[in-house]
Order: structure tokens, then sequence, then C-alpha cells
């Protein structure tokens, strides 16, 4: 089953305005995560919030999380033509027996910065 | 430097071959994932090993299997069974917390 499911699917912005991406999720989570990956490339991690915080920031990255609404939403500000690329929304959950951390990722939103 | 290695970066295969995917890291990691992305979608868990000789299906397991035999290295087999192989699959493996990706390997069958 998908956990995460990004919003909006895709968001063309002009240089220097503000990108926001939401995510939800559904089931309880123990961290939320955000990656990013260029065209036909692997991810790369940009922030990580736990359950039990609520904001989060990393130089022009903030991110929000609302555990009551299991919803997650990263910012970019000022953003920059190399922002350009998928935003990716992860949660990781822990199975009660073994230990194991499954990370499930959503849809993603695809993010056009016009320079 | 450490990382996570993918080979090959691209794949050919004819339907009704068996093809395995490679996927090693030299981060000293415990855990490993294999997920699956079809054009424009998210990323599709089809398994993951926490430790040697111990792994899981994820959501999509049917027609792969894979084995953890050293810690170092989580081969993927994607079997005449999986019905829609062509895709690009991308590893990774975790540490403490967040995910360290290869480049992935795109596989196209015909």
């Amino acid at each position: 089953s998908q956990q995460g499911e990004e919003d909006p699917q895709a968001l063309s912005i002009q240089e220097g305005e503000n990108a926001t991406m939401n995510c939800s999720y559904k089931t309880s989570i123990n961290n939320l995560q955000w990656y990013r990956q260029n065209s036909g490339r692997g991810l790369v991690h940009l922030i990580l919030i736990r359950s039990n915080e609520r904001e989060k920031h990393s130089g022009r990255l903030r991110v929000t999380l609302d555990t009551s609404k299991k919803s997650s939403s990263l910012l970019i500000t000022a953003s920059r033509a190399a922002d350009t690329a998928s935003y990716f929304c992860a949660t990781t959950w822990v199975r009660h027996s073994g230990g194991y951390q499954k990370v499930t990722f959503g849809i993603g939103t695809k993010l056009q910065v016009i320079p | 430097d450490g990382g996570i290695t993918q080979s090959p970066k691209y794949l050919f295969r004819k339907e009704g071959q068996n093809v395995t995917l490679s996927c090693e890291q030299n981060l000293n990691h415990d855990a490993m994932y294999w997920y699956r992305q079809d054009p424009g979608q998210g990323l599709r868990l089809i398994y993951y090993s926490q430790i040697v000789n111990d792994f899981q299906k994820g959501d999509i397991a049917e027609g792969y299997s894979v084995s953890r035999e050293k810690k170092e290295s989580f081969p993927l087999t994607v079997t005449s069974a999986q019905k829609n192989p062509t895709a690009f699959y991308l590893c990774a493996s975790r540490g403490n917390s967040p995910l360290h990706f290869g480049n992935g390997t795109r596989l196209t069958v015909t």
C-alpha cells in the first residue's frame, strides 16, 4: 500500500519564488523524510523530521509535520533553477517484531523552476 | 569514497528470461532496500533486508526474489513471473536513518 501522497503532482514557478509541496500519509510513523531526485538518477536525502517534531529547517528548506492530520509540507524558499527536480516524501515505521524499518514513498512532486 | 553501486546502468532482456540486478554498498549499513519506479511514478518497495540472511517482502514482491548472503550485497532477481518487468530499479541502504541510494538500473524487457 502506498504511504505517502504528494500534492501537487507538478509545480512550475519562477526563480526566486517559494515552492510548497505537501505530503499525506495513512499510518503512524516514526519519522518522515524528504528526498530529491534528478531525472534518471537515484534519490538524495534532504531532511528528516521525527514524529515528535513539528518543524525543522535546513538552509532554504523548511519542513512541517502534523501527526494529527497525518501530513507534512516542504517549503523551498527563494527557489533557483537548480532546484528543478522531483521531490518525494518517505515515511518510516518500525514493525513491532524484528525491528524492521519499512520505508515507503509517495508518488512525488515534479518541480520546475523557470529562470 | 563510500557509496552504493548498481550495475549495470542499462539492461536489456528478452521476455521469459530471469535477470539479476546487482547492488553493492561499502557504507557498512545493515539495512538494504529495493524499489521499483515506473515513468512519472513514485517508488514502490519490492524487498528489504534488515540484516544478513534475512529479508522481508515489500508491497510488490511477486515475480521478484532476493538474497542477502553478505552485508555488502543485496542482488535482486527479476523472474519470468513478473508481468511488467520494464522499469527503473533503485537500491538503497540505511544506517541510522536516511536512505542512501544508488543511481539505478534501467531494465527493458522485450
